[in-house]
């Protein structure tokens, strides 16, 4: 089973474009991450979210408590945002989604 | 300020082997997890330290793996008697307090287990 779910598995969009990424889970948590990964480079932090909405930049992560339900969207999406996007939900330990891997084509 | 490093960067062993990956946290941080990245899946959590101590090694995936952490700082993380299926990159992150803080993570240890 997995503690958490990730769609879409595979996103392809053109420069400009607003993107959303979406993440279920199904533990009980005390915090959920979004992560990016570039292409052979390491991994960062974007937001760690208790509840409500963090923005930075273009980047915009939500999350609803109650439905078990996180989203990260990006405005006005630019080739340098191709990366792995991954969600992961802190309780007493670590669970990962499987990851977005997006592309925006220029 | 630095950040946080690994050691090495690249791993090439023979199976049977034992392995020691090194990871140099943030000065200051009090959390350290280490975490698993096989090819073409996704990350999987492995141990976690808040200072010293380690209070859940159940992902450690078998008893040939082990980690400790000395003086808050610097940890080690062995895999005994290697297989080809411990082929991975190791990553570690480390934190100021606990899972619900961000963490910062290390470029990982590429292992190769032949």
């Amino acid at each position: 089973k997995n503690e958490v779910e990730q769609s879409p598995q595979n996103l392809t969009a053109q420069e400009g474009e607003f993107i959303t990424i979406n993440c279920s889970y199904s533990v009980g948590i005390s915090a959920l991450h979004w992560l990016q990964q570039h292409p052979g480079g390491g991994i960062v932090s974007l937001f760690m979210l208790s509840s409500g909405k963090k923005k930075h930049g273009r980047l915009i992560a939500t999350i609803n408590i109650q439905e078990k339900h996180s989203s990260l969207h990006i405005t006005a999406s630019h080739p340098r945002d191709s990366a792995v996007y991954i969600c992961a939900v802190s309780g007493n330990q670590f669970y990962f989604g499987t990851g977005t891997s997006l592309t925006v084509i220029p | 300020g630095a950040g946080v490093s690994q050691s090495p960067s690249n791993k090439v062993t023979e199976k049977g082997k034992d392995v020691e990956l090194r990871c140099d946290p943030i000065s200051g941080h009090t959390a350290l997890y280490w975490y698993r990245q096989s090819l073409g899946q996704g990350l999987e959590f492995l141990i976690y330290f808040q200072g010293n101590s380690a209070p859940d090694k159940s992902g450690l995936p078998s008893d040939r793996f082990s980690a400790e952490r000395t003086g808050g700082s610097v940890s080690t993380l062995t895999i005994q008697r290697t297989q080809q299926e411990d082929s991975a990159v190791y990553l570690c992150a480390s934190s100021w307090g606990d899972f619900t803080d961000t963490q910062y993570f290390g470029p990982g240890t590429r292992l190769t287990v032949l």
